[in-house]
């Protein structure tokens, strides 16, 4: 079956510092994976994606993520974290051979300290 | 401003009552998901709709249902409502292949009382 970690309900990061946030999946086949933001009281914002192609994806206002197929991964990262990034981040995962489900991560805060 | 809108914004309603929800997608969009978030549940996906045709389901219960109408707006019907079936409820739409984001409307806060 299909499922997504996101292992940290929260990170701290002081500002101008790099972050990471942690994502994990399983999926029966080859996965298509998805990064998404939200802010307080709004909707999801999608990021960043991988279908296939270069581990490194760049995406909205600054972020990047790399896939790692060994380890299952899918990490979210940027070099120099802003105050603004403060929000409520997820992971998401679809399986490329299965019906159109999509498994969204219980979701990671993210506090940018001043 | 993702494209999506939903109405109503804000619900509060009894146990026991049912209530629709409605969304209208992006322009050219033909799918429209439904996803349920609650702070114990996180975002749960309920339901994919794909040109007025259901296209999964996900953690759907059977007092829910949903559907997708000619125009390709939706509504999810909740019925026999009860506490916790409080949450925020998203709808979003994209350009259907599986490699496709998705925007997500701003959401209806329903509360039961």
């Amino acid at each position: 079956a299909q499922s997504v970690a996101q292992p940290e309900d929260q990170v701290n990061v002081a500002e101008g510092n790099p972050l990471t946030v942690k994502c994990t999946y399983s999926v029966s086949g080859n996965p298509y994976l998805f990064w998404y933001v939200q802010y307080p009281n709004r909707g999801l914002q999608f990021l960043l994606k991988y279908i296939t192609g270069d581990n490194l994806v760049k995406g909205s206002y600054g972020f990047e993520a790399e896939f790692n197929k060994s380890q299952t991964s899918f990490h979210l990262k940027k070099p120099s974290a802003l105050v603004s990034d403060s929000a409520l981040y997820f992971c998401a995962v679809r399986d490329m051979n299965r019906d159109d489900k999509i498994i969204f991560g219980k979701g990671t805060r993210l506090h940018i300290l001043p | 401003d993702s494209g999506v809108t939903q109405t109503p914004k804000h619900l509060i309603t009894a146990t026991g009552q049912r209530v629709t929800l409605r969304c209208s997608p992006r322009s050219g969009d033909l799918s429209v998901y439904w996803y349920q978030q609650s702070l114990d549940q996180g975002l749960q996906f309920l339901i994919h709709y794909y040109n007025g045709e259901e296209r999964a389901k996900g953690n759907i219960l059977e007092r829910f249902s949903a559907q997708q109408f000619p125009d390709l707006h939706s509504e999810l019907n909740l019925s026999s409502l009860e506490l916790g079936d409080s949450a925020l409820y998203f709808c979003a739409s994209s350009v259907e292949t599986r490699v496709n984001e998705q925007f997500f409307g701003p959401g209806t806060r329903l509360t039961v009382l």
